[in-house]
C-alpha cells in the first residue's frame, strides 16, 4: 500500500513569495490533514477535510493560508505571501475515517519551507 | 489548554543500553495518550498508544505505561539498537476530535 506522498520536499522562498504544497493521501481515506511543524516543536494542526469538505480550520492564518481537496483526494496547501514565520516543515496525513481513538493517522515526510 | 511535556534532547546512548524519555501531560477530562516515531527523512509513524489509566502501550520492543496519578507516559525500551535513532513525539489527544497535541519531540541517537 502507498503511503502519503508530498511535493516538494524542499522549498526555499523569499518573502512576500507565494507557495504551494501538494498532498496525495492513501487511497480511499476520506480525512486528510495539515499540519505545521516548526522547528523544535511538536506538529500544529492546520486544517482537516473529510472528503472536500473542511471540518476544522480554527488554526489555519487565512489571511495568508489556503487550502483545498477539490475532489476528495489530493490536497494543496497555499501561503500567499510568505513570512519568515513560515518557515517550517508542512506535513501531510490521512486517515480512513474521522473520529474515534482508534482511527490513525498516517503522516507523509513533509515539505521543509524555508523563507529568507 | 492540553499540552505535553517531554524532555530535552537528544539523548545519546550505546546500542544495547536501557532508554527512557519522559512525558508528562495536562488535560481536562480522561485523554489517550500516544508515541509517535520519526525516522529520519521519513512521516511520523505512530509507534504505540493508551487509551485508559494503567493501561500499557507496547510495539517493536518499547513501552509506555499510562499514569494517571503522575499524568506521566515515560517511553521505555530494555535495549536500543542503533536502527531506534529517531525523533520521539509524545502526544495526547482528549475530546471528541481526537486530533493529537504533540510535544516538541525528543531526539534519539544510538551508538553502534
Amino acid at each position: 500500500e502507498a503511503g502519503v506522498a508530498q511535493s516538494p520536499r524542499y522549498k526555499i522562498i523569499e518573502k512576500r513569495q507565494s507557495v504551494a504544497f501538494w498532498c496525495n493521501p492513501i487511497s480511499g481515506h476520506a480525512t486528510l490533514y495539515w499540519y505545521q511543524q516548526i522547528l523544535g516543536q511538536g506538529p500544529k494542526l492546520l486544517i482537516q477535510f473529510q472528503n472536500n469538505g473542511v471540518v476544522d480550520d480554527s488554526q489555519l492564518p487565512k489571511d495568508r493560508f489556503s487550502a483545498e481537496r477539490l475532489k476528495g483526494v489530493d490536497s494543496t496547501l497555499k501561503i500567499q505571501p510568505a513570512k519568515l514565520e513560515d518557515s517550517a516543515v508542512y506535513l501531510c496525513a490521512s486517515s480512513s475515517r474521522t473520529g474515534g481513538v482508534q482511527n490513525t493517522q498516517y503522516f507523509g515526510p513533509g515539505t521543509r519551507l524555508t523563507v529568507l | 489548554g492540553d499540552s505535553v511535556t517531554q524532555m530535552e534532547g537528544p539523548v545519546t546512548l550505546s546500542e544495547e543500553a536501557f532508554l527512557t524519555i519522559n512525558c508528562t501531560y495536562t488535560a481536562t477530562g480522561y485523554p489517550s495518550l500516544f508515541w509517535y516515531v520519526q525516522y529520519p527523512g521519513e512521516g511520523l509513524q505512530l509507534l504505540l498508544k493508551a487509551t485508559k489509566a494503567d493501561d500499557k502501550g507496547s510495539n517493536k520492543g518499547f513501552e509506555a505505561t499510562y499514569r494517571k496519578e503522575t499524568t506521566s507516559f515515560h517511553l521505555e525500551k530494555g535495549s536500543v539498537q542503533v536502527s531506534d535513532s529517531a525523533v520521539y513525539f509524545c502526544a495526547l489527544s482528549s475530546g471528541g476530535s481526537y486530533i493529537p497535541t504533540f510535544g516538541r519531540g525528543t531526539s534519539l541517537i544510538v551508538h553502534p
